[in-house]
């Protein structure tokens, strides 16, 4: 069965500080990679996604992420934080063109201004 | 952004009501989907419905039932839930299923508490 592993639970940082959310995930095929937030309060938005091409790819808000296929891992990174990306962010996977999408636990960032 | 829509936000239920959670997408999609979000576990799969037809059970108790009248609407019908039914219920639709390029968009869920 497909699973996704974040292996941080609960990441603290200083604004500037860069940023790095580990995903792992367990899926032999081809897969699609999504890299979800959910700032406080609000609704899961999409921050980038990787089908196929390039395996870096970019997303909102200054947000990368790199696909790398012998590790079955889809880092999340970015440069310099803010504060407003304190929010929790989920990793998941959909396994081949019919797979259920499947998130991991999520990794909860808090910048301290 | 307003694409998918939910409603209630927030429900307070006894463990004999009926109650429903509506959702609806403005998005043109064509897959609609439930997930139930609880503390410290991921995201689960409910129920996924593509042109309106059922796709996907993942295994959920009965005293859930989904409806799609549509594509652009879904709703939860609940019946008899129990206390560890509480969480945030969350809607999310998709062009279609089988398309490679397939990605989910979600509503801001509805947080319910069972009593």
């Amino acid at each position: 069965a497909q699973s996704v592993s974040q292996h941080n639970h609960h990441v603290i940082l200083s604004e500037a500080a860069s940023l790095e959310l580990g995903c792992n995930y367990s899926y032999g095929g081809t897969v699609n990679l999504f890299w979800y937030v959910q700032y406080p309060g609000q609704h899961l938005q999409l921050l980038l996604k990787y089908f196929s091409g390039d395996p870096l790819v970019k997303g909102i808000k200054g947000f990368e992420a790199e696909f790398i296929k012998s590790k079955f891992s889809f880092n999340l990174r970015k440069p310099s934080v803010q504060w407003s990306d304190t929010a929790e962010y989920f990793c998941a996977v959909k396994g081949g063109s019919q797979g259920n999408l499947i998130f991991g636990k999520g990794t909860k960032l808090s910048v301290k201004p | 952004e307003t694409g998918v829509t939910q409603t209630p936000r927030h429900l307070v239920m006894g463990m004999t009501n009926k109650k429903s959670l509506k959702c609806e997408q403005h998005l043109g999609h064509n897959a609609m989907y439930w997930y139930k979000q609880s503390a410290k576990k991921p995201l689960e799969l409910m129920f996924v419905y593509n042109f309106k037809e059922q796709t996907e059970n993942n295994s959920v108790p009965s005293r859930f039932s989904p409806e799609c009248p549509n594509s652009s609407h879904l709703f939860l019908h609940l019946h008899t839930l129990q206390p560890e039914d509480s969480a945030l219920y969350l809607c999310a639709s998709s062009q279609e299923i089988r398309w490679g390029g397939d990605t989910q968009y979600f509503g801001p869920g509805t947080r319910l508490t069972v009593l």
